[in-house]
């Protein structure tokens, strides 16, 4: 399968533990745009690398969140402390940095926070 | 803050055409709409992107009004497999902003 990968598929964690997701993007691909989804609601942007270098990060990637691309391939996103309200689906994608080419989304890793 | 408009839920025969809207009336010049839909909670399925000209794929079609300020997603013969959450999407060149999309039931 050469789609975007997330590991891991689902996670339930106590509050206040740290939790750490890998995304592995397509290839050739340099963008790599990390989301997050509520139940009802559409994804909301988080942060955004292009090769190995964050460009963007949402007022809601709080300093409890961090990102990270090195060498430009795989990306973690780490949370730390959780809270209940972490509680959502965290999706990937990447694409190409081609203004107009699609971004192909993982199929996200649900996050519980008990 | 909330780029695209859409209705919450619509129903379509199948076999019949679907049509998506959408409204975006503060889209910027080099602003691209772009259309996903997802599926059972899966990721969100690229399904097709317009700057100013209508676009058809294998999967749908795109028709954006002059002005730029809505479009119009269509399904040419709808089946089963087509319900989903269908999202319109403004893509700033940095960011994909989703709206709250709209839920599509193909009825039988």
């Amino acid at each position: 399968d050469t789609g975007v990968s997330q590991n891991p598929r689902h996670k339930i964690t106590k509050r206040g533990q740290n939790v750490t997701f890998r995304c592995d993007p397509i290839s050739e691909h340099n963008r790599l745009y990390w989301y997050r989804q509520t139940l009802g609601q559409g994804p909301e942007f988080l942060t955004y690398f292009q090769n190995e270098a964050q460009l963007e990060k949402s007022r809601l990637l709080s300093d409890r969140f961090s990102a990270e691309r090195p060498k430009g391939s795989f990306s973690t996103l780490e949370i730390q402390r959780t809270e209940q309200g972490d509680s959502a689906m965290y999706l990937c994608a990447s694409s190409l940095v081609t203004t107009g080419h699609e971004a192909f989304f993982g199929q996200g890793t649900r996050l519980t926070v008990v | 803050d909330a780029k695209t408009t859409q209705p919450p839920s619509m129903d379509c025969a199948e076999g019949r055409a679907a049509n998506l809207p959408c409204n975006h009336s503060t889209i910027s010049g080099n602003e691209y709409v772009y259309w996903y839909r997802q599926i059972h909670s899966q990721g969100p399925q690229y399904i097709i992107h317009g700057l100013k000209n209508n676009e058809t794929n294998e999967m749908a079609s795109l028709i954006i009004t002059e002005d730029r300020k809505s479009s119009t997603l269509i399904l040419p013969h709808a089946t089963l497999r087509d319900t989903a959450v269908y999202y319109c999407i403004v893509f700033t060149g940095n960011q994909f902003y989703f709206g709250t999309g709209t839920s599509l039931t193909v009825i039988p």
